[in-house]
């Protein structure tokens, strides 16, 4: 059971190229999630998913694209880098609230992308 | 979503209780109190969580108020591996289940 796993670890980037950040989970979460973080600062919602072929905007979206066609990946898509896209980006995942008991699920957080756009 | 309210920094003598506070006064009957932590640059590391009733686990306690208006993290005994960023979030399901984070307060352990 290795989690969340997020490739690649580091990355720089000209400005204008496309890459795509990696996300795997192997805990047949449902939810997916996408989010960075700049210097000094907490953490910003970029993307999520419900479930595969669900998806649904963040705070943050704009230059980015994201797909979800399995449960277990949710890759992550920066068309056109800009250095305002210089940041650690992590991948998390969760799975749904208990029906039941109502009690709530633990999002767990990959170990991070560390992007740089020059 | 309900927003949080946290101190932007406290200080914690090694071995004393930690207590952090949190303020969610907008919250609503369906949002989950949500605890993480963030050591470095690190991925943030789940703490605790819970609806309406105190929680207790292996890394600390959660008291949240009768209203719900507020809660507290009490890490018992902190230690030096204590000292990060602690962000109390409110989650709720009907929207996805997102977390969206706020500033958090950073602790600093000291010895």
């Amino acid at each position: 059971n290795a989690g969340v796993t997020q490739t690649p670890k580091f990355r720089i980037l000209k400005i204008g190229q496309s890459m795509t950040l990696q996300c795997t989970q192997d805990m047949n979460h449902n939810y997916m999630y996408w989010y960075r973080q700049d210097p000094g600062m907490g953490l910003k919602l970029i993307y999520y998913s419900v479930g595969a072929g669900i998806t649904d905007k963040g705070e943050v979206p704009n230059g980015y694209n994201v797909s979800r066609s399995t449960t277990e990946d949710f890759p992550l898509r920066l068309e056109l880098a800009a250095p305002s896209q210089t940041s650690v980006y992590f991948c998390a995942s969760s799975g749904p609230r208990d029906r039941e008991t109502f009690s709530g699920n633990t999002i767990y957080f990959g170990e991070g992308s560390w992007l740089t756009v020059v | 979503d309900a927003k949080t309210t946290q101190p932007t920094s406290m200080d914690c003598a090694e071995g004393r209780a930690a207590n952090l506070p949190c303020n969610h006064s907008t919250i609503s009957g369906n949002e989950y109190v949500y605890w993480y932590r963030q050591i470095h640059s690190q991925g943030p590391q789940y703490i605790i969580h819970g609806l309406k009733n105190n929680e207790t686990n292996e890394m600390a306690s959660l008291i949240i108020t009768e209203d719900r208006k507020s809660s507290t993290l009490i890490l018992p005994h902190a230690t030096l591996r204590d000292t990060a960023v602690y962000y109390c979030i409110v989650r709720r399901y009907n929207q996805g289940g997102k977390l969206i984070f706020g500033q958090g307060t950073e602790l600093s352990v000291k010895p």
